[in-house]
This record gives structure tokens, sequence and C-alpha cells, in this order.
């Protein structure tokens, strides 16, 4: 596609059940990015993917907290047991090598009731 | 300790008045500062990257500058459409990661 697409758009879930969220990058693109956005809060790095490897997860917030990424393309962030305080925009973005732009998604805004 | 502060937090102008929005960084060896906007219930939208000081780059009504401590987006003649949150963001330094650390943002309003 022409952009970074995030599924679902708009996520509710109970208190302790398991989510994921998808990512397709721009096509060719090999860096691949996940943030989190919080009601008045800046955007906090979580994970980073160059091809299938992540050289940095250090913003992963817990272990419930997991990505993966195939063929070096979609890429899945995965919370298990959610708690409220996960409640939040995830934006992908996806860039096309070392200091390129990265380019986001509209992002997916998950609910935890 | 933050490594991009933007000021100020919220601006609101008249149309056509034109203004600056801040961004200073603390991080040494800079490898790029990018400026972002980004409207309600969407993603951030690129807009300019600057790699050294003394660079410019310009968009319509938008000029980013860059100097060896802070960025300016400077905004001519606004219209109410330029109303956006706008982001700054630089990465770490050299050997670090390549995510980006992002500012708190300067929420725009532009009254017709």
């Amino acid at each position: 596609g022409a952009g970074v697409s995030q599924s679902p758009s708009n996520k509710v879930t109970e208190k302790g059940k398991d989510v994921e969220l998808r990512c397709d990058p721009i096509s060719g693109h090999t860096a691949l990015y996940w943030y989190r956005q919080s009601l008045g809060q800046g955007l906090e790095f979580l994970i980073y993917f160059q091809g299938n490897s992540a050289p940095d997860k250090s913003g992963l917030p817990s272990d419930r907290f997991s990505a993966e990424r195939t063929g070096g393309s979609v890429s899945t962030l995965t919370i298990q047991r959610t708690q409220q305080e996960d409640s939040a925009v995830y934006l992908c973005a996806s860039s096309g090598g070392l200091n390129q732009p990265q380019h986001f998604g509209d992002g997916t805004r998950l609910s935890i009731l | 300790e933050d490594q991009v502060t933007q000021s100020p937090e919220a601006l609101r102008l008249q149309e056509g008045e034109s203004s600056s929005l801040n961004c200073s960084y603390t991080v040494s060896g800079l490898r790029g500062l990018f400026w972002y906007r980004q409207d309600p219930g969407k993603g951030p939208e690129f807009l300019f990257t600057l790699y050294s000081a003394g660079e410019e780059k310009e968009k319509e009504r938008l000029k980013a500058t860059l100097t060896k401590k802070e960025s300016f987006l400077h905004i001519t003649a606004p219209k109410p459409e330029d109303s956006a949150t706008y982001l700054c963001a630089v990465p770490p330094p050299q050997g670090g990661s390549e995510k980006l650390v992002f500012g708190k943002g300067t929420k725009l309003t532009v009254n017709p």
C-alpha cells in the first residue's frame, strides 16, 4: 500500500484479556517501529525492528508486551493480560534506512475496561 | 533527562499572525532533527528533516531552521487548516538505537 496500515483502528477489551495489534509497513521499508501515545503524554518508543530482528526492545514496559515481524514486512504487537494502564494509542512507523524519516500509520486506539 | 523540549505547549494565533515554535535538544552528535504534524485521531505526518546547523527547509507556510542547540518552526501567515500539534524528534547519539525521541509537542490553534 501507499502508507503504513494498522489494524484494528479501535480495540476495546476487558482487563486481563490478550490483544494483538497489526502493522503493515510501507513496501520496501526495512525498519519498523512501535510507539505508544497516552493522553497528555508524548510518543513513547516501544521496539524497533531491522528486517525480522529487534536490535532495540528497550521500550517494552513489561514482559506482558512482545512483538514479532515476519518476512521483513508485517509486524504484530501482542499485549498479554491487559491492564487499564495499557490504554493508549499504539502507533507503528516504518522507514527506508538509516536516518531516514519514519512514516506513521494512524494507530490502534486501545481501551481496557 | 529530557533530550527534546518543545515550547510553548500551546499557541493560539489569529489567521495571518506569524509566529515560531521552538524545539531545543540536548543530544550530542545530532544525526538529524525531524518535524512532524499530528492531527487529532491521526498518526504524525512527516514534515522536515534537518541535519546540520544553518540548514533550512520550507514547505508552503512553514519553514524549519536548525542551530546547534535548537530548531524553530516558523509559520508565516497561518490559516485555520494549519491548526494541529507539531512534534519534533531526534534519534539518540551514534551507536544508539534508530528510535526517535519525541518532544511533547506544541498544540497550535489558528482562529479565523
